[in-house]
C-alpha cells in the first residue's frame, strides 16, 4: 500500500517567515494530495489540496507543490502568523476510493 | 462546523469492555471513514464504507468492527478493550468517491482505565 513520509515532525519559524513542509509518498498511483491543518484539540480541517495534473496550487498565503517524478510534495507557508500554529497533516490517494494515507503531522509553531 | 457529528465525545470505560461510537455524516455524503488518533500520533486510517458497503479496510484491528446503516449514519463498535486503544477516534465523510475532500467530525475521546 501507500506510504507517506512527512518531515519536519516539528517547525519553529519567527513571525513573518516562511514555513515549507515536505512530504513524500510511494504509490504512483496516487494523484490526490491534501493537506489538513488540526489545531489543539480540534479536528482535522481541509486547507490546500492538489491533484496530479497541476505542479502548483495558491491559495493567498499558502501553496503547495507536487513533483510525481520525484513522489514528493511540499507545503509553503509565507508570512506566517501565530494563528497558522498547529498540526499540519499531508496525505496521499489514489483513485481507488478516495483512502487517504497521512504523513505523521508536523507541529508548527510560529513566534510572535 | 464540518457537518459532520459525532457522538459521545468522551467515553471512559475499563479494560475489557465494549465501547459503540456513532457517526453522521454530512448530508448527501455516501462515504463514511474512521481514524484513529493516539496521544502524539498521526491519523490512522481504520475504514471506510460507501453508501452501506464496506469499501477499504486499513489498520483495524479483529476486535473493531463498523457498519453504515441505510440512513447513511455509521457505528464503529470496540470489543474487548486493552489501555492502548485510549485514543481520540474521528469519523469523517465525503460525497463520494474519487477527488472529494474529507470533512472531518469532532471526534471521540476514548480513555480505557
Amino acid at each position: 500500500g501507500e506510504n507517506v513520509e512527512q518531515h519536519p515532525s516539528t517547525l519553529s519559524v519567527q513571525e513573518g517567515d516562511s514555513a515549507v513542509i515536505k512530504c513524500t509518498y510511494s504509490d504512483s498511483a496516487s494523484n490526490y494530495f491534501p493537506w489538513y491543518k488540526q489545531e489543539l484539540g480540534k479536528r482535522p480541517q481541509l486547507i490546500i489540496d492538489i491533484r496530479s495534473n497541476v505542479g502548483e496550487k495558491k491559495d493567498q498565503r499558502i501553496a503547495v507543490t507536487l513533483n510525481k517524478t520525484a513522489k514528493h510534495f511540499s507545503l509553503h507557508i509565507t508570512e506566517t502568523q501565530p494563528e497558522d500554529s498547529a498540526v499540519y497533516f499531508c496525505a496521499a490517494s489514489g483513485n481507488t476510493g478516495n483512502q487517504f494515507y497521512f504523513g505523521t503531522g508536523t507541529s508548527l509553531t510560529v513566534i510572535p | 462546523d464540518s457537518g459532520v457529528t459525532q457522538t459521545p465525545k468522551h467515553l471512559i470505560t475499563a479494560t475489557g469492555q465494549r465501547v459503540t461510537l456513532r457517526c453522521s455524516p454530512r448530508s448527501g455524503d455516501l462515504s463514511v471513514y474512521w481514524y484513529q488518533q493516539s496521544l502524539d500520533q498521526g491519523l490512522q486510517f481504520l475504514i471506510q464504507y460507501y453508501n452501506g458497503e464496506e469499501r477499504a479496510k486499513g489498520n483495524i484491528l479483529e476486535r473493531f468492527s463498523a457498519q453504515q446503516f441505510p440512513d447513511l449514519h455509521s457505528e464503529l463498535n470496540l470489543s474487548s478493550l486493552e489501555l492502548g486503544d485510549s485514543a481520540l477516534y474521528f469519523c469523517a465523510s465525503s460525497a463520494g468517491w474519487g477527488y472529494y475532500e474529507q470533512f472531518f467530525g469532532p471526534g471521540t475521546r476514548l480513555t480505557v482505565l
